[in-house]
């Protein structure tokens, strides 16, 4: 079946880049979501792209999008302490309800 | 907009009771969505809905019941709990049009003892 596989654990200095890595299997994919939890709180959209995208920049966050070896990547320029969350990469089927999470990726930063 | 509520945030059930869980969205999405949240394993699927009077099965079912009587409203209910349904219960809505961003819910956090 379709899966969304990340890495569980991230941990970056304050002020340095962090890049977070997705796969996904389903080739019908139509978007492709970023989602940020933090400690007791439930998941918000961060940014998504759009499958016939290669990247897309929205102030501090980077997405980039290759379909062919169906790779996600979460590039956040900067990072703070306040970044420090679980990241679920997550992706969706047009037409359908089908909507498939990763596990999570935890980014933690140091001061 | 409050967009989407979820009643209660915490509770405490012994095995075998009953209880139902509330979701609220006041975006009018025709879908909604239960998820369960446990440690390294994401967020699982336990039931949908693409509209009004209609409910599906997702990937975890098993143990419990939904209903969507009223398109803003999903009721997830536990008939009999066990302690493997210990978990994190999340809503999510969305449109059924567009970029289908799910819109979450605060959580609760349900304990089985």
């Amino acid at each position: 079946g379709e899966d969304v596989e990340q890495s569980l654990f991230l941990s970056v200095r304050e002020g340095d880049s962090s890049v977070i890595n997705c796969t996904y299997t389903d080739s019908s994919s139509t978007y492709l979501y970023w989602y940020k939890q933090e400690p007791g709180a439930g998941l918000q959209l961060l940014t998504y792209i759009f499958s016939n995208m290669d990247m897309k920049q929205d102030q501090r966050l980077t997405v980039l999008l290759n379909k062919k070896d169906k790779h996600l990547s979460l590039r956040i320029a900067d990072t703070q302490t306040g970044d420090s969350a679980i990241y679920f990469c997550a992706e969706s089927t047009s037409g359908t309800y089908k909507y498939i999470f990763g596990t999570g990726t935890r980014l933690k930063v140091l001061a | 907009n409050a967009g989407v509520t979820q009643t209660p945030k915490f509770r405490v059930l012994k095995t075998g009771q009953s209880m139902t869980l509330l979701c609220a969205q006041d975006m009018n999405h025709e879908y909604m969505y239960w998820y369960r949240q446990d440690p390294g394993m994401g967020l699982r699927l336990i039931h949908y809905s693409v509209g009004e009077g209609t409910t599906a099965k997702g990937e975890v079912p098993d143990g419990y019941n939904v209903s969507r009587l009223k398109k803003q409203n999903f009721l997830l209910g536990l008939e009999s709990a066990a302690p493997s349904q210990t978990s994190v219960y999340f809503c999510a809505s969305s449109y059924r049009t567009g970029s289908y961003e799910q819109y979450f819910g605060p959580g609760t956090r349900l304990t089985v003892t």
